[in-house]
């Protein structure tokens, strides 16, 4: 079946450090692929996607590729801020277009 | 900014109690969805419900039940639950359906506690 898996965290970075969280995907054919950000106290909100292989996602300085040779859609972020600690959570869509969902990494970024 | 709410934010509730937890949309979707986030384990998807009528129930004790009167609320009603029950119980909502993709867009969730 459809599975992701996530590095575990808890990730701790000091301000400006780069930044990758690991994903990897067990899927049926070439689904889509997500990265929601989790605040404190808040709901989860999709950070980014990619629909197809070698898409890349990119938002608010965050990247990740679509990559099906090595099933993997890493997040990656270029210099932290404080302001981006949260929980990270990769996803792909399943076959009735509901979302699996990895464990979920937490990322704090010290000033 | 969400336009999903979710109430109570918090709830600490017995065994024998009962409660509902309730979701609004002010976003004019036609898909809604209750997860479950337990700690250490990835969120779990419960029920989904497209145009009011519940396309899928993943093997979710029938203690929860789901009720959605209509497009725009979801309810989540909780009897007789378990400490394993604990958990941060997300809604969601989308367009279009659980059948195509499109971004869903959730709540902060309800923080759970049964003792």
């Amino acid at each position: 079946g459809n599975s992701v898996t996530q590095m575990e965290g808890p990730v701790t970075l000091s301000e400006e450090a780069f930044l990758t969280i690991n994903c990897t995907y067990t899927a049926t054919g070439y689904p889509s692929l997500f990265w929601y950000v989790q605040y404190p106290g808040e709901g989860l909100q999709l950070l980014l996607k990619a629909t197809k292989a070698d898409d890349k996602g990119s938002n608010k300085g965050f990247e990740a590729t679509y990559r099906k040779e090595t099933t993997s859609f890493h997040l990656e972020k270029g210099s932290v801020q404080v302001s981006d600690s949260a929980v990270y959570f990769c996803a792909l869509r399943g076959s009735q277009g509901n979302l699996i969902f990895g464990k979920g990494t937490k990322l704090s970024v010290k000033p | 900014e969400t336009g999903v709410t979710q109430t109570p934010r918090h709830l600490v509730m017995g065994m024998t109690n009962k409660k509902s937890l309730k979701c609004e949309q002010h976003l004019g979707h036609n898909a809604m969805y209750w997860y479950k986030q337990s700690a250490k384990k990835p969120l779990e998807l419960m029920f989904v419900y497209s145009l009011e009528e519940r396309v899928e129930n993943n093997s979710v004790p029938s203690r929860f039940s789901p009720e959605c009167p209509n497009s725009s609320h979801l309810f989540l009603h909780l009897h007789t639950l378990q400490p394993e029950d604990s958990a941060l119980y997300l809604c969601a909502s989308s367009l279009g359906g659980s059948g195509s993709y499109n971004e869903q867009f959730f709540g902060p969730g309800t923080r759970l506690t049964v003792l």
